[in-house]
């Protein structure tokens, strides 16, 4: 089965610097990549997805970009809010089946 | 894209007893699925539940322990059984919004006591 692996699993950085997630995954057959945020208390809320046949990703200060020949994929947040702070949990999925979830990454944003 | 509400939204049970966590869609979805997340860790898939069938179990859980039902399109419970306080987590129900990633309800945190 699949296999995703989340680094870092903490990261704090200062506001209005970037935060870089990066997740690789094993199956060359996952084709659809979701990022989730789950803020204390609550539950995970997909932020940003990308599907195989592209290569990048943005919505305002978020993207994502993939390497399907090295198998990884990233989260790029920019210009970075204390709001920011949460987990981040990337995930991998083929066809929209049965999705396998990487560890999570604690994300600490200092005022 | 879908969205879910969960309830109860929080629980404190004894041992020995059981909790049935409830989770409402406000569109007809074919899958539903059930998630553990234990604190600090990520999301374990517990089960898959579509209406009309028996939900499906992942390795290491167990209908009799976790059973489920999903009596129409838009609703699912999943009953923890038995509870020890192994069993104290945070349970998430997810729905697949069209081809697309989950939405997740907001999750039941349980502490068995």
């Amino acid at each position: 089965g699949e296999n995703v692996e989340q680094h870092p699993s903490t990261l704090s950085v200062q506001e209005g610097d970037s935060a870089v997630i990066k997740c690789t995954y094993s199956d060359s057959a996952s084709n659809y990549f979701p990022w989730y945020k789950q803020e204390l208390g609550k539950g995970p809320q997909l932020i940003i997805d990308i599907r195989s046949n592209v290569g990048e990703k943005k919505d305002q200060r978020i993207a994502v970009t993939l390497n399907k020949t090295a198998k990884h994929f990233s989260l790029h947040i920019t210009e970075t809010q204390p709001e920011d702070s949460a987990v981040y949990f990337c995930a991998a999925s083929y066809m929209g089946n049965q999705f396998y979830f990487g560890t999570g990454t604690s994300l600490t944003v200092i005022p | 894209s879908a969205v879910i509400s969960q309830k109860p939204s929080r629980d404190i049970c004894q041992r020995g007893t059981s909790l049935t966590i409830q989770c409402q869609v406000d569109s007809q979805v074919t899958m539903m699925f059930w998630y553990r997340q234990q604190p600090g860790q990520s999301l374990t898939l517990i089960a898959t539940a579509n209406q009309g069938s028996e939900a499906t179990y992942e390795s290491g859980f167990v209908i009799d322990k976790f059973p489920i039902s999903r009596p129409n399109l838009t609703f699912s419970t999943l009953t923890v059984s038995n509870m020890s306080p192994e069993d104290s987590s945070i349970y998430l129900c997810s729905a697949q919004r069209g081809q697309g990633g989950y939405t997740f309800g907001s999750g039941t945190r349980l502490t068995v006591v």
